[in-house]
């Protein structure tokens, strides 16, 4: 299973794109992107994941580049309820410690 | 999507006793299972509950602690046996999505304190 690398915090003005980076450069090739959060005081929730090519739905876009090494999610208009832990997993479903997710009003 | 509603929300017990957690889908799903969630910490597999048969249990946790049932397709409970302080944490259930393996619905989670 990948490790994934994410930074420990960011912040994001409310209303902005917050874009979230993830490094997963031992991913296999068969192996999905995955994205959850957890807000304070909830349990996780899934949000998004892929395999190759970027993928968008209600909640959030995921861009994977080319050689699938690393991958970004972007939140397109930031509210101040996304602001959570954000986890990043490649493979198998194995939870690091995310990046926290601050948006600023 | 499944929703996953979990009970007791929240629990204070006293040191040497057990609680069972109860975790309910309002549909059926293939996979559920077990994480711990410790004091500002990340989430960690305890278990996948297997329906009709005995759970698969992670590194370092063990059936005697932490018995686990599944009798049907939307249920399963986690005892946490012979409590002590070290087991206070969130427990949460999750069942799988049927999107593709991995993608999960995680339940509220139940705060565990032991006194």
């Amino acid at each position: 299973d990948a490790k994934t690398t994410q930074p420990t915090s960011m912040d994001c003005a409310e209303g902005r794109a917050a874009n979230l980076p993830c490094n997963h450069s031992t991913i296999s090739g068969n192996e999905y992107v995955y994205w959850y959060r957890q807000i304070h005081s909830q349990g996780p929730q899934y949000i998004i994941h892929g395999l190759k090519n970027n993928e968008t739905n209600e909640m959030a876009s995921l861009i994977i580049t080319e050689d699938r090494k690393s991958s970004t999610l972007i939140l397109p208009h930031a509210t101040l309820r996304d602001t959570a832990v954000y986890y990043c997993i490649a493979g198998k479903l194995t939870f690091g410690t995310g990046t926290r997710l601050t948006i600023i009003p | 999507s499944a929703v996953i509603s979990q009970k007791p929300s929240r629990d204070i017990c006293q040191r040497g006793t057990s609680l069972t957690i109860q975790c309910q889908v309002d549909s059926q799903v293939t996979m559920m299972f077990w994480y711990r969630q410790q004091p500002g910490q990340s989430l960690t597999l305890i278990a996948t509950a297997n329906q009709g048969s005995e759970a698969t249990y992670e590194s370092g946790f063990v059936i005697d602690k932490f018995p686990i049932s599944r009798p049907n397709l939307t249920f399963s409970t986690l005892t946490v046996s012979n409590m002590s302080p070290e087991d206070s944490s969130i427990y949460l259930c999750s069942g799988d999505a049927g999107l593709v393996k991995d993608t999960q619905y995680f339940g509220p989670g139940t705060r565990l304190t032991v006194l």
